[in-house]
């Protein structure tokens, strides 16, 4: 089975600031390698797809990269709305989540 | 537009039984792969199983194998998840999510539209 980890486990930062989430694979998974959003009591929300596709409606500030094990998510500039916590996902085979890495207010 | 309603969740005792449901609508159900996910409190999200537009082909995590079955009606546009032999580490909201058309494996495409999830208690 393919296993995700996802650094750091949680983050606080600032509205404004340059946010970067990084996940890892256990074995190369190409860039079948998704991103969701989830706030506090909702479903989770897809940002991110096949590495770096930018899923209809979402901020231009998302992007996602990275290749093989090694990926990243960044927020260019923070926004209030934006303070959730965000998992990384597998779909090379079935699908595997990251642990998730919580973005709160500084 | 696209809409996944879950129900079915409750209070159910460990070994027992519980059916869930998910109605979609505002998309042509049998042209998707569906899935479940859960989310145990104050968790993270785990993958349970998926299934294939025509229902052919399934897939499941191994902590849920044996015990859960997944199956969908495309006549009634409704996806199921047949939970049997339940235990107290079962207990979780239950999401089920659409895979889009995109961004595609072999196996499996990225979820993209997810109902408000079921919440399913296993407790004596």
């Amino acid at each position: 089975d393919i296993q995700m980890t996802q650094s750091p486990s949680s983050l606080s930062a600032s509205v404004g600031d340059r946010v970067t989430i990084t996940c890892r694979a256990s074995q190369s998974i190409s860039s079948y390698l998704n991103w969701y959003q989830q706030k506090p009591g909702k479903a989770p929300k897809l940002l991110i797809y096949a590495a770096s596709s930018l899923q209809s409606g979402v901020p231009s500030r998302f992007s996602g990269s990275g290749s093989g094990t090694d990926f990243t998510l960044t927020i260019s500039s923070l926004q209030p709305e934006d303070f959730a916590t965000y998992y990384c996902q597998q779909s090379y085979s079935t699908f595997t989540f990251g642990p998730g890495t919580k973005v709160d207010i500084k | 537009e696209v809409q996944l309603l879950e129900s079915g969740g409750g209070l159910v005792q460990p070994g027992g039984s519980l059916r869930l449901s998910c109605a979609a609508s505002g998309f042509t159900f049998s042209s998707y792969a569906m899935s479940w996910v859960r989310q145990a409190p104050g968790k993270g999200l785990e993958w349970v199983s998926a299934i294939s537009g025509s229902g052919g082909s399934t897939y499941y995590a191994d902590s849920v194998k044996g015990r859960f079955t997944i199956s969908r009606d495309n006549s009634k546009n409704t996806l199921y998840l047949q939970m049997n032999s339940l235990r107290a580490e079962d207990t979780a909201v239950y999401y089920c999510a659409k895979e889009a058309p995109w961004g595609c494996s072999s196996t499996s495409c990225p979820p993209d539209y997810w109902g408000q999830g079921t919440l399913v208690t296993v407790s004596s």
